[in-house]
């Protein structure tokens, strides 16, 4: 399984872009990125996946990079309510097999 | 509304007992998957099943048992050779028909142990 890095915290003020940073330099070719979040004693809300290209939907914005390596998750008017630990996921080949680390801890303040 | 139901939300156990924790889904999806998590600590996969009548081990199977007798229904029984239970434990389903399929999850069951 590739490997993934990730800021352990980050913080941004209500109201601009947070941009949430992601090494997976390990990656194969034909697995994708997933992001997803986790609000406090809930499950894991799916954001947005990728493979090559850039993608974006009406939760964020994801930006990876030509050679795969790194990606950035972008929302793009951060509120109160995105403060969540973010996981950044290479997967996408075996069943359920995506594998969540220690994620970024996002925190939005007024 | 179409989602994931689990219950209960909080679930204690005795020693030697065994507990099972309901995952309910009416999403009209095949696949179903079942996750553990510790504190501070990402999910890992227990078991998983792509179709009725069929489940597969993840990789911490061991102490745990699932079925499949319903496409809506994939209830996890963790049993007594389970020797260290407590933690929150993710229901989850995908369409199946891909493996790269987006997840929905429910809100998870907090077992705890008395």
């Amino acid at each position: 399984d590739a490997k993934t890095t990730q800021p352990p915290s980050m913080d941004c003020a209500e109201g601009r872009a947070a941009n949430l940073p992601c090494n997976h330099s390990t990656i194969s070719g034909n697995e994708y990125v997933y992001w997803y979040r986790q609000i406090h004693s809930q499950g894991p809300q799916y954001i947005i996946h990728g493979l090559k290209n850039n993608e974006t939907n009406e939760m964020a914005s994801l930006i990876i990079t030509e050679d795969r390596k790194s990606s950035t998750l972008i929302l793009p008017h951060a509120t109160l309510r995105d403060t969540a630990v973010y996981y950044c996921i290479p997967g996408g080949t075996s069943y359920g097999k995506l594998t969540f680390g220690q994620g970024t801890i996002l925190t939005v303040h007024p | 509304d179409g989602g994931i139901t689990q219950s209960p939300k909080y679930l204690f156990r005795k020693e030697g007992q065994n507990v099972t924790l309901s995952c309910e889904q009416n999403l009209n999806h095949d696949a179903m998957y079942w996750y553990r998590q510790d504190p501070g600590q990402g999910l890992r996969l227990i078991y998983y099943s792509q179709i009725v009548n069929d489940f597969q081990k993840g990789d911490i199977a061991e102490g745990y048992s699932v079925s499949r007798e319903k496409k809506e229904s994939f209830p996890l029984t963790v049993t007594s050779a389970q020797k260290n239970p407590t933690a929150f434990y993710l229901c989850a389903s995908s369409k199946g028909r891909d493996s790269s399929e987006k997840l929905f999850f429910g809100s998870g069951t907090q077992l705890s142990v008395l």
